[in-house]
């Protein structure tokens, strides 16, 4: 079945380096979110991209959907503590009636 | 105060035991979805509904059963049939099902154990 695969699974930074973790599909998407999810939180809604190499940028974090609308990437200049937490990637088959099929999420560890 | 509920946060039964996690939303969503989170796989699709009184399969439904009888409530029953139940389970809505997916807003989770 559809697959969407995300690394690094896990990810220890220095307070102020940055992070990138990457997504990619086995087939091309209709849209893409992105999710934090805290420790012992639970997922929160941070953006979507839906058009073919979007950028959009919140702040410190940088999202962009690849050309071919398969890959996608989450970058985050000059981490602070409170980035710690899951990033989870969810993409969306142009074929599905709204299923969301998630990446098995980054791990971001940052040392202060 | 809009949102998810779950309860309870935490749950333990016994093997064999059917258990019932419930889920309600104030937001009047039309879709509902549950999901199962384990170490380092990410979020599982069990069931989704996308209107009252009708659901879908997700990717690991066997062993789980839905019911969406009112459109805020979408309750998840564990059954015996489930090999292995323990996990984070997280029950999430969104305003509408269409080709251009909408955000899921998620519950606080239930994390359940059976020993």
């Amino acid at each position: 079945g559809q697959q969407v695969m995300q690394i690094p699974q896990y990810q220890h930074v220095q307070e102020g380096e940055d992070f990138t973790t990457y997504c990619n599909s086995s087939t091309t998407l209709s849209n893409i979110q992105w999710y934090k999810q805290r420790p012992g939180g639970h997922p929160v809604f941070l953006i979507q991209l839906v058009k073919s190499g979007e950028v959009k940028k919140q702040k410190r974090l940088t999202f962009q959907f690849g050309e071919a609308k398969k890959n996608s990437s989450l970058h985050i200049t000059a981490t602070q503590t409170t980035d710690v937490g899951t990033y989870f990637c969810a993409g969306k088959k142009s074929s599905n009636t709204g299923k969301l099929i998630f990446g098995q999420g980054t791990t971001l560890q940052v040392k202060p | 105060d809009g949102g998810i509920t779950q309860s309870p946060k935490y749950l333990f039964r016994k093997e064999g035991q059917n258990v019932t996690l419930s889920c309600e939303q104030n937001l009047n969503h039309d879709a509902m979805y549950w999901y199962r989170q384990d170490p380092g796989q990410g979020l599982r699709l069990i069931y989704y509904s996308q209107i009252v009184n009708d659901f879908q399969k997700g990717d690991i439904a066997e062993g789980y059963s839905v019911s969406r009888e009112k459109k805020e409530s979408f309750p998840l029953t564990v059954t015996s049939a489930q090999k292995n139940p323990t996990a984070f389970y997280l029950c999430a809505s969104s305003p509408t099902v269409s080709t251009r997916a909408r955000e899921q807003y998620f519950g606080p989770g239930t994390r359940l154990t059976v020993t």
